[in-house]
């Protein structure tokens, strides 16, 4: 069936370093991604989103990367904080309000 | 700011056992939704709520769940006799007026543990 999964489960970075997250998914029907940020014990948090008119959009520290040719969307955060270590899903919308989440990468930000 | 409040934070029951998870809403939302999240898994959708009826759910939401709006703000869920394997995290989400997937809106989670 289709499906949203991400390349790494783990990354790990320094303090001030860029962060990339990367995010495949299957169905080309998607039109709507979404990442969300969960932190332990904690429900997922919106992050910043796209849709597939579009190949990139920027929020504050974040951008989201969207290439519609290999089905790829990317987080990228800039000068990483320890305060941005969690959990990070990607999200596509599989119908019209349902979201298909992805297994998620647990980004350690590191002194 | 607006959030999706839910109760209980924790809760641990016996098999066999029926649940009842607590949501309310952003007060202003018209869609609303249950997730689940398994320990080290992906969050994964249950149903979607909208109109005072299930507007789609997913293969995991079988006859031993229900979801209910008894009045104009709580949402519930309700697992009638629970399995070993419902012992997750239960996450209720609402979206404004649009409809749009938006900002999907999410409380803070409810544990369950079935015994």
């Amino acid at each position: 069936g289709e499906s949203v999964g991400l390349h790494l489960p783990t990354l790990s970075v320094q303090e001030g370093d860029n962060s990339i997250i990367n995010c495949a998914y299957s169905n080309s029907a998607s039109d709507y991604f979404i990442w969300y940020k969960q932190e332990s014990g904690k429900g997922p948090q919106f992050i910043i989103d796209i849709r597939s008119n579009m190949d990139k959009r920027q929020g504050q520290r974040v951008t989201v990367l969207l290439n519609k040719t290999v089905k790829h969307l990317s987080l990228q955060i800039a000068a990483t904080q320890p305060g941005d270590s969690a959990v990070y899903f990607c999200a596509e919308t599989g119908s019209a309000r349902q979201l298909t989440f992805g297994s998620g990468t647990q980004l350690t930000v590191l002194p | 700011e607006p959030e999706v409040t839910q109760t209980p934070s924790h809760q641990v029951t016996q098999m066999g056992q029926e649940v009842i998870l607590r949501c309310v809403p952003i007060s202003n939302h018209l869609y609303f939704y249950w997730y689940r999240q398994i320990l080290g898994q992906k969050v994964e959708f249950l149903v979607s709520f909208y109109n005072n009826e299930i507007s789609e759910k997913s293969e995991i939401f079988d006859d031993q769940f229900s979801v209910e709006r008894p009045d104009g703000s709580n949402f519930t869920l309700k697992i009638r006799s629970t399995k070993l394997e419902d012992s997750a995290m239960y996450f209720c989400a609402s979206i404004g007026t649009s409809g749009s997937t938006g900002e999907l809106f999410f409380g803070e989670g409810s544990r369950l543990t079935v015994l």
